[in-house]
C-alpha cells in the first residue's frame, strides 16, 4: 500500500527546477511531504488535503489531484540546502483510524 | 519542549535476544507510529496507535509487538531479534483525529542484530 514515488533519484545543478511525483492506488484523504537529510529524522514540509489545493513554501510548492490520486512536489531555483531524500506520505480516510504510509523516497542531489 | 524522544539511540543485539524501544512525546498527540527505514525501501509502517490503549498493524508488523498504555508513550518490542530486523527505527506522532496534521519524528534508533 506504499505510495509510488518517481523519480527514485535526481541530480540537479543549483538554480534548476525539479518535480517529484507521488501516486496511490487508493483514494486519498491527504498527502504529506517530508525531507530527510542524511543521518537525520524526516522534517515536515507541507500537507495537502483532498480538494485539489496547491500549497507553497518559499520556492517549494505542491499540488494534489484527488481524482488521479496523485501529488507533485515542485522545487524551483533549487539551492544546495534542498539536497536530501523527499518522502510523500499518504492517508486514506478510515473513520478515525487513519494511518500515514510513506513512499520509497526520491533522493535529490544539488551540485554547485 | 522535547518533542518526540526515542530511547535508545543505538543498540546491538544478538540473534534471539529481546528488547524494547521507547518513544515518548510531550505534545499531547493522539496518533503515534513506528517505522523502520532500510536502504531503498523508504519508511515502512510497523504498527501505529490512534489513542491510548489502542494499537493497529501497519505494513510490516511480523516480529514486533507494541503497547500504548499511556498516551505519551509508545513501546516497540522485539521478542526474538533476527538479523532481518537490523534497521533504523523511527517513531512519529501527530494530533490525528479527523483533521490531518503534520507528523513529528524522533531522532531514530539504529539497531544492529548480529
Amino acid at each position: 500500500q506504499q505510495p509510488v514515488q518517481s523519480p527514485q533519484a535526481v541530480i540537479l545543478r543549483e538554480g534548476e527546477d525539479a518535480v517529484i511525483n507521488c501516486s496511490s492506488s487508493k483514494a486519498l484523504y491527504s498527502v504529506h511531504w517530508y525531507r530527510q537529510k542524511h543521518g537525520e529524522a524526516p522534517v515536515f514540509l507541507m500537507i495537502l488535503l483532498k480538494g485539489g489545493e496547491q500549497k507553497g513554501h518559499e520556492k517549494i510548492s505542491a499540488s494534489f489531484n484527488e481524482k488521479k490520486q496523485q501529488s507533485s512536489l515542485y522545487l524551483t531555483a533549487s539551492q544546495l540546502s534542498y539536497s536530501g531524500t523527499y518522502f510523500c506520505g499518504t492517508e486514506i480516510s478510515n473513520f478515525g483510524n487513519e494511518k500515514l504510509t510513506f513512499g520509497t523516497g526520491t533522493r535529490l542531489t544539488i551540485i554547485p | 519542549n522535547a518533542g518526540v524522544t526515542q530511547t535508545p539511540k543505538f543498540r546491538v543485539l544478538k540473534t534471539g535476544q529481546s528488547m524494547t524501544l521507547l518513544c515518548a512525546q510531550d505534545m499531547n498527540h493522539e496518533y503515534m507510529y513506528w517505522y523502520r527505514q532500510d536502504p531503498g525501501m523508504g519508511l515502512r509502517l510497523i504498527h501505529y496507535s490512534v489513542g491510548e490503549g489502542t494499537t493497529a498493524k501497519g505494513e510490516v508488523p511480523d516480529g514486533y509487538n507494541v503497547s500504548r498504555l499511556k498516551k505519551q508513550n509508545f513501546l516497540l518490542g522485539l521478542e526474538s531479534a533476527a538479523p532481518s530486523q537490523t534497521s533504523v527505527y523511527f517513531c512519529a506522532s501527530s494530533y490525528g483525529e479527523a483533521l490531518s496534521t503534520e507528523a513529528f519524528f524522533g531522532q531514530g534508533t539504529r539497531l544492529t542484530v548480529v
